[in-house]
């Protein structure tokens, strides 16, 4: 079954560097997503991005975030200059269409933790 | 504002049946329930759409109230793998980002 594959799967920073985290969604969906998961909370939406542009962003996801898709496979979740508060779990989804009626498939995550 | 989870955890024997609900002050479009365990990423379990539907899949199967603006998630014949935190995830107008709830932890026990 195609999945969601990110990278790395644990990623260690110092405060106030950039990091970029990487996401190959399933290959014939076209709408893709960020949250985090602080450890031991909810899961929080940051981004959504259809036809290459954000169509979301939650409160959260303010400047010194942004995302991209390079390319036709990969899309990447960067942060400018990382916080302490930024250590989580960040996982990638994709839908093969929006809407209310279709399932996110999550990857397996990115653990982010900054020093 | 995030949909609350009720319970927040339960504690069952193989076996035996588990109810999960969800409860949203917005009015909703669609639910979807994830399981995660402890360090995975969600795995979708199913979504329902305002409608009231049922849904089922396996021995879990959920409801849909838009009129309350809940949803329940039955477990029934529990199983170990079942084990997990069990989120939903609400929309709730002309939008796809999901918001989840407070989760609820399951464990079931031999």
């Amino acid at each position: 079954e195609p999945e969601v594959t990110q990278t790395p799967s644990h990623q260690v920073t110092q405060m106030g560097q950039e990091v970029i985290l990487r996401c190959v969604p399933i290959s014939n969906h076209l709408y893709f997503y960020w949250y985090r998961q602080i450890l031991g909370q909810k899961v929080e939406f940051l981004v959504s991005f259809y036809n290459n542009e954000i169509s979301e962003k939650s409160e959260i996801f303010d400047d010194q975030f942004s995302v991209e898709r390079p390319d036709g496979s990969n899309f990447t979740l960067k942060i400018r200059s990382t916080k302490l508060e930024d250590s989580a779990m960040y996982f990638c989804a994709s839908s093969d269409s929006g809407g209310s009626n279709q399932p996110q498939h999550f990857g397996d995550g990115t653990r982010l933790s900054i020093l | 504002q995030q949909p609350v989870q009720s319970p927040q955890a339960v504690i069952l024997r193989e076996g035996e049946d588990a109810v999960i609900n969800c409860s949203s002050s917005k009015a909703l479009y669609s639910v979807h329930w994830y399981r995660q365990k402890h360090g995975e990423a969600p795995v979708f379990l199913m979504i329902l759409l305002k409608g009231g539907e049922q849904k089922g899949h396996d021995k879990i199967s959920a409801s849909f109230n838009e009129k309350k603006q809940q949803s329940s998630l039955y477990l029934t014949a529990s199983q170990l793998s079942y084990s997990g935190t069990y989120f939903c995830g609400t929309e709730s107008g002309n939008t796809d980002k999901l918001i989840f709830g407070t989760g609820t932890r399951l464990q079931v026990f031999p």
